[in-house]
């Protein structure tokens, strides 16, 4: 069953923060975030774990929630080159195929 | 090292005719996925392979579209007949261990 994602889309200013969640019915395994800017492929950003293990790449960070079947994406100070569509993937035993939710779309404008 | 590598990058044509989209993974990688983005319905796996074997196949929309893995560094996904409503953006990604998958750069196909 694909995730949601919230919000759909979000326009920031440079410096300033964001959070974007994912949420699922069912029971998850992980949960990874990826980011696509226009035209170009998906790149992967990184793996959450169940255990509620967050994460961070550069001012990037993520949380998951297991018990909330729930995970979300921490953009700080956002960067112009933060622009891009972000996708969760859930996964929900392992080696389990991805499900991705449909997006949500970031611009940050200077 | 070489990402997945893609291609054709663009493919125009009309409908009713056959289309072949090949993907070449990254060397090493077990799992070979196929996805299918469009606006509507976001990015969809169709079929996902693993060591040439494929494993789940049930995201495959018609008989129309079938898709091969003849050895570890190639792969195909064809539509015999294409239709319009096959016109979206389908991408190649490959994994080793299952996670992260590393994505190609994509074939946009219209069908016209």
């Amino acid at each position: 069953q694909q995730p949601v994602q919230s919000p759909q889309a979000v326009i920031l200013r440079e410096g300033e923060d964001a959070v974007i969640n994912c949420s699922s019915s069912k029971a998850l395994y992980s949960v990874h975030w990826y980011r696509q800017k226009h035209g170009e492929a998906p790149v992967f950003l990184m793996i959450l774990l169940k255990g509620g293990e967050q994460k961070g790449h550069e001012k990037i960070s993520a949380s998951f929630n297991e018990k909330k079947q729930q995970s979300s994406l921490y953009l700080t100070a956002s960067q112009l080159s933060y622009s891009g569509t972000y996708f969760c993937g859930t996964e929900r035993g392992g080696n389990t195929p991805l499900v991705f939710g449909k997006g949500t779309r970031l611009s940050v404008i200077a | 090292d070489a990402g997945v590598i893609q291609s054709p990058r663009h493919e125009v044509t009309e409908m009713g005719q056959e289309v072949t989209l090949r993907c070449k993974p990254i060397s090493g990688h077990d799992y070979l996925f196929w996805y299918r983005q469009t606006m509507m319905r976001g990015l969809e796996l169709l079929i996902y392979f693993n060591n040439n074997v494929p494993i789940d196949d049930s995201g495959m929309p018609e008989d129309r579209f079938s898709a091969k893995m003849p050895n570890a560094s190639f792969s195909t996904l064809k539509i015999q007949p294409s239709e319009p409503r096959d016109s979206a953006v389908y991408f190649c990604a490959s994994s080793r261990d299952y996670q992260p998958q590393h994505f190609g750069d994509g074939t946009r196909l219209s069908i016209l």
